[in-house]
Parts: C-alpha cells; structure tokens; sequence
C-alpha cells in the first residue's frame, strides 16, 4: 500500500530535550516536505527536499532541522524544543515539488507534538 | 505574507444544498490550484484540482472554478452530505523549477454539514 508514515504519532517532550520525528515513504517520491498544523494558520512548510541531500527553507524554518540521506526518509529534527513548537506535524511527499496534474501530493497521518 | 487567503473560517450548510468554499491568490505566476479536504486525526487529501488554462473542472459532487482576473477561485460540493465535514485548504503552485514551484496552502474552511 502506498503511504507516508510518521513516528511517533503523538509525543509530549519539556523544552531543550532533542527529538526526531521520521517520516517515511514507499512511492520512490522524489520531493517531501514537513508542515505544521497550527489552528487558524493553516498549513505552513517548515523545510522541504527536492532530492536525496537536497533540502531548503520553507516558511517557517527556524528551530527545526531536516537531512535526507535517503530518497524515502525525511526526518524532522527539533535540536532544543520550545512551547511554541507544539502543533501538529505533517509529513508528505510526491513526484515533483509543484502540484501540476498527476502529481498528487501524499499526507501522512500527522504528529502531535507537544513541549512543555 | 499569505499568498493563498481563505478569508472564511468556517461554513455551515444543511444537507443536500450547495456548499461554496471560496480562495483568493496574490500572485500571478501561480498556474495550478488545488483543494486538499482534511479530517481530524488524519493528513490532508487530494481533492481535485484546475490548471489555470482552464476555468472550470469537475468531478463528481465538486466542481472548482477559477477566475484568473480576480485572482479567485471556488470549490462547489453540490448536493452536500454530512461526510463533506471537514477542513477545506486550497493551495496553489507556479512553475515548475521556479521559486513557486512548491505547493502553498491557504489557512483552511471548517465546512459543517448538518442534516
């Protein structure tokens, strides 16, 4: 079955301690990315990668860190968590970074983080 | 700054009537729009989808037209079920390879549907 998977789903963390959160892929997707669920902000991309090392900035880059060693994993790395980062987390990949016809874009199911 | 704006929070429509979600965009170079249905405790889906040589595509209940000049564009879900509850994001694309060529996403509609 094709998907996106992230782990772990749900996560409580106090602030400073470092934590990964893995994102998976089986699609042999070229682009991921990682958003955040904030409510009434919507969806906003925190780092995206169009190719195995290639990564760069979204729109809300700061406090995070990504690395993609390989094309189906994209780990999402928050090196000292603060409370502002708690939100729910998504993970997604596809074809191409663009979101022209075919190349649907795959969520995962999400992570609840939350710093104390 | 937003460049995809759902400027409507939410919307609550009776059963079997005409739902309209509404977007509007900032810039021009955007040339592929889409609607994304999100329920909770799960990851956004695809929905449909319109180029911006197009004005009007359709599948099924949901039709999504865009209207280039005014920058805007609607998804129609006729008629509306109870299982269309869910939040709505519309998102958008420019060229491939450019600084746009990546998927920004508008702040979402919370759609109700009561019977």
């Amino acid at each position: 079955e094709a998907q996106v998977t992230q782990n772990p789903r749900y996560l409580i963390t106090v602030t400073g301690k470092k934590l990964t959160v893995t994102c998976s892929q089986n699609m042999n997707h070229e682009y991921m990315s990682w958003y955040r669920q904030d409510p009434g902000l919507g969806l906003r991309q925190i780092y995206y990668s169009m190719n195995v090392e290639v990564t760069d900035k979204g729109d809300v880059p700061e406090g995070y860190k990504v690395s993609r060693k390989e094309k189906r994993n994209f780990p999402l790395i928050l090196e000292s968590p603060s409370p502002n980062q708690t939100s729910l987390y998504f993970c997604a990949s596809s074809f191409r970074a663009d979101g022209s016809l075919t190349n649907e874009q795959f969520f995962g199911p999400g992570t609840r983080l939350t710093v104390l | 700054d937003q460049q995809v704006k759902q400027n409507s929070p939410s919307l609550s429509v009776q059963e079997g009537r005409i739902s309209i979600l509404n977007c509007d965009y900032t810039n021009s170079m955007f040339d592929y729009f889409l609607w994304y249905k999100k329920y909770p405790a799960e990851g956004p889906t695809f929905l449909i989808s319109i180029s911006s040589i197009k004005d009007k595509n359709e599948d099924g209940r949901f039709t999504v037209f865009l209207n280039k000049s005014a920058k805007h564009l609607s998804l129609h879900i006729v008629p509306s079920q109870p299982g269309d509850s869910a939040v709505y994001f519309c998102a958008a694309s420019g060229p491939r390879g450019s600084t746009l060529g990546r998927l920004y996403f508008g702040r979402g509609t919370q759609l109700t549907v009561w019977p």
